[in-house]
């Protein structure tokens, strides 16, 4: 069974300071990973793809297959950070792309 | 429209009652996602269109649930006989074929009482 964990339900960071929102995964086969963004009264959106291998507003995000892990760094935090933050995968050779979330984290950043 | 719409936006109904919650997805899109969220959790799956048909109803919890696409553009869920424990934000989601990317829409906060 596919399943995402992120042990953090908040993190609370200053402004400027590094912020690393943890995930981790377990599946069976080759998986594809995201980190989806949700802010205040907006709906999800995706911040960015481990196949893509880019940064989206300072974020990046590395797969390691040995840990299991697909870690979010920036970093130095801004206040329009402050979010919730999902980490998802699929299965790159699955039929569609149904998405198995992990239970989010909420990033604070105070001024 | 410019991106996935859902309707109504919000949804209020007495246990035991049927509800009927719309996704319209980005023209186009031939693939079109269920998920539930519940308070403080992520989304979690609920089924997969392509084109008209169901490719995947593997995350339906119960036959309370069914999901219709007829033209392959315009979702419909529909739970019957509505429990408390349905409340949640139903969200709807779309992509390309072949695509990973998925467009969400604002969800609808159904609650039950």
């Amino acid at each position: 069974a596919q399943r995402v964990t992120q042990p953090e339900k908040l993190l609370s960071v200053f402004k400027g300071a590094p912020v690393e929102l943890k995930c981790n995964y377990s599946y069976s086969g080759s998986p594809e990973l995201f980190w989806y963004v949700q802010y205040s009264r907006q709906r999800l959106q995706l911040l960015l793809r481990h196949i893509s291998r880019e940064s989206i507003k300072g974020f990046t995000a590395d797969l390691n297959k040995g840990e299991t892990s697909f870690h979010l760094k920036k970093p130095f935090a801004q206040e329009e950070d402050s979010a919730m933050y999902y980490c998802a995968l699929t299965g790159r050779l699955a039929a569609g792309n149904k998405l198995t979330f992990g239970g989010g984290t909420r990033v604070l950043v105070k001024p | 429209g410019a991106g996935v719409s859902q309707t109504p936006s919000n949804k209020v109904t007495e246990k035991g009652k049927y509800v009927e919650l719309r996704c319209d997805p980005i023209s186009g899109h031939t693939a079109l996602y269920w998920y539930r969220q519940s308070l403080g959790q992520g989304p979690e799956f609920l089924i997969y269109f392509q084109g008209t048909g169901a490719a995947d109803d593997s995350g339906l919890p119960n036959d309370r649930f069914f999901a219709v696409r007829p033209e392959g553009s315009v979702s419909t869920l529909k739970i019957q006989r509505t429990e408390r424990g349905d409340s949640a934000v139903y969200l709807c989601a779309s992509s390309s074929e072949r695509g990973t990317e998925a467009f969400f829409g604002q969800g609808t906060r159904l609650t039950v009482v």
